[in-house]
């Protein structure tokens, strides 16, 4: 298996434009997970979902963002409008939730808004 | 949620030196990740805990799980450059992390 697997690896963009990052999780795996990564607020979970449902989406910072799963191999996490504040490593990483196995994580995306 | 502190938040250390990492739990701990992150790149699992008192190691880092379940350790023997970046703990119960630790060691 490739492992998780992000796109882009890098986005930038302007001030209230909308972005979507995607992430294909590793097949068989039945939770995923977005982070956002920043020096200042550390490694935040945004959302998590188990089989296609979502969890726990109290991390999602406020209704600009939102993450959708149509199936159990692609997820996406969408920012609209974005704004500066919102530049940062967003990361996804999988799991088999319930099986005490670690979950993997992708490379992540840096955003960029400016 | 389970909140998770580290310390120290970063470290710097000569070559060849051991040095400690810890990690503490507001709660008690079901199972806890130790991840490690090279800068601009993906977290790398290095081990998971889950019963107290348990201690694991991969190649020369050793982490051990206290008996309480809220306070975990990470330990390098004989540290090497290859051992600097970013560690961080995970609960395994929801999937949050500590801040982190930067380690740097020194040639």
């Amino acid at each position: 298996d490739a492992g998780v697997i992000q796109s882009p690896r890098h986005e930038v963009t302007e001030m209230g434009q909308e972005v979507t990052l995607r992430c294909k999780p590793i097949s068989g795996h039945n939770s995923l997970f977005w982070y956002r990564q920043t020096m200042m607020r550390g490694l935040e979970l945004l959302i998590y979902f188990n089989n296609n449902v979502p969890i726990d989406d109290s991390g999602m910072p406020e209704d600009r963002f939102s993450a959708k799963m149509p199936n159990a191999s692609f997820s996406t996490l969408k920012i609209q409008p974005s704004e500066p504040r919102d530049s940062a490593v967003y990361f996804c990483a999988s799991s088999n939730r319930g099986g005490n196995t670690e979950a993997f994580f992708g490379q992540g995306t840096r955003l960029t808004v400016v | 949620s389970q909140e998770l502190e580290q310390s120290p938040q970063s470290l710097i250390v000569q070559e060849g030196k051991n040095l400690t990492i810890n990690c503490t739990s507001s709660k008690t701990l079901y199972g806890l990740y130790w991840y490690k992150q090279k800068y601009g790149e993906g977290l790398i699992f290095l081990m998971m805990l889950q019963k107290g008192g348990e201690e694991k190691s991969h190649e020369k880092i050793t982490a051990k799980l206290d008996e309480k379940k809220q306070q975990s350790s990470l330990h390098i023997t004989a540290s090497q450059p290859s051992h600097a970046g970013i560690y961080l703990c995970g609960a395994e119960s929801d999937m949050r992390f500590g801040a982190g630790t930067r380690l740097t060691v020194k040639p």
